[in-house]
C-alpha cells in the first residue's frame, strides 16, 4: 500500500534561514510526488509535483524539492524563510489504480520565529 | 477563472442527522474527488467521480455518498453522522485521469463539518 511519511510534525525555523521540511514515501512504482501548503482555515495549495525527469524540481514562492529515488524521499526546501512562509505543510504521493487518488502524510507545521 | 467552488463553507449538525456538502470544479475540469481532513491529520481520500460514476473509493463506510451531475459538478453526502465525522471536506478538481496531467489538482477551500 502507498503511504508517506512527514517525521517532523512541527519546526521553528528563524526568518531568513533556510528550510528543509522531510518526506518519505512507500510506493511500488515509479511515484508521482507533490508539495501542498495549507494556511489556517484555507485549502491546499501545489507549490510543487515531480513526475519524470530532472529529479530537483522548482516551484513556486521559491521553493524546491529534490526526489531521491535511493532514500524514497522527497525534501522540500527553501534557502530563505518569510515570515508569511509559517504554514501546514502537506507531502503527497499520486497513487494509480485506473485513477489516480492522492496519499498524504500527516503534514509539518511550519513557525516561523522572528 | 474561478477555482473550486464548496458550499457551505462552515456547517453544524446533530449526530444521527445527514448532510449534502457541495462542489463546483473549476472551469475545463471533469474528475472531481473528496478529501477528509481530521484535526491535525492529513486528507483522507474518500472517492472520486468521472462521467457521473464513482470510479474509486477510499476507505471509508457506505454512510459516505456522492454524486456527480452532468455539468461536473459534485455533492458529498453522509448519513447518521457521528461525532467523529467532524472534519474539513475538500473537494479536488482534476483533468482525467488526475493530476499527472500539467493542470494537476485545484484544491477548494473546503466544508468545515462540526458534528455536535
Amino acid at each position: 500500500a502507498q503511504s508517506v511519511t512527514q517525521p517532523d510534525i512541527h519546526i521553528t525555523v528563524s526568518e531568513g534561514a533556510s528550510l528543509e521540511l522531510r518526506c518519505n514515501y512507500s510506493y511500488g512504482a515509479t511515484p508521482y510526488l507533490f508539495w501542498y501548503v495549507q494556511s489556517p482555515g484555507q485549502g491546499l495549495q501545489l507549490l510543487l509535483k515531480y513526475f519524470s525527469g530532472d529529479t530537483l524540481v522548482q516551484g513556486i514562492k521559491g521553493f524546491e524539492a529534490e526526489f531521491k529515488r535511493s532514500q524514497s524521499s522527497f525534501n522540500l526546501r527553501k534557502p530563505s524563510v518569510h515570515w508569511s512562509d509559517a504554514a501546514e505543510y502537506f507531502c503527497a504521493v499520486g497513487a494509480w489504480t485506473g485513477f489516480q487518488k492522492l496519499v498524504f502524510g500527516t503534514g509539518t507545521r511550519l513557525l516561523v520565529s522572528p | 477563472d474561478a477555482g473550486v467552488t464548496q458550499s457551505p463553507t462552515h456547517l453544524i449538525k446533530t449526530r444521527g442527522q445527514q448532510v449534502t456538502l457541495r462542489c463546483s470544479p473549476k472551469s475545463g475540469h471533469d474528475t472531481v474527488s473528496w478529501y477528509q481532513q481530521a484535526l491535525g491529520q492529513g486528507p483522507q481520500f474518500i472517492f472520486q467521480y468521472y462521467e457521473e460514476e464513482e470510479r474509486q473509493r477510499g476507505n471509508f463506510p457506505d454512510r459516505f455518498s456522492g454524486h456527480q451531475f452532468p455539468n461536473y459538478s459534485s455533492e458529498l453526502n453522509v448519513n447518521a453522522l457521528l461525532l467523529g465525522d467532524s472534519a474539513l471536506y475538500l473537494c479536488a478538481s482534476s483533468l482525467f485521469p488526475g493530476g499527472t496531467t500539467k493542470y494537476g489538482y485545484t484544491f477548494g477551500s473546503g466544508t468545515r463539518l462540526t458534528v455536535v
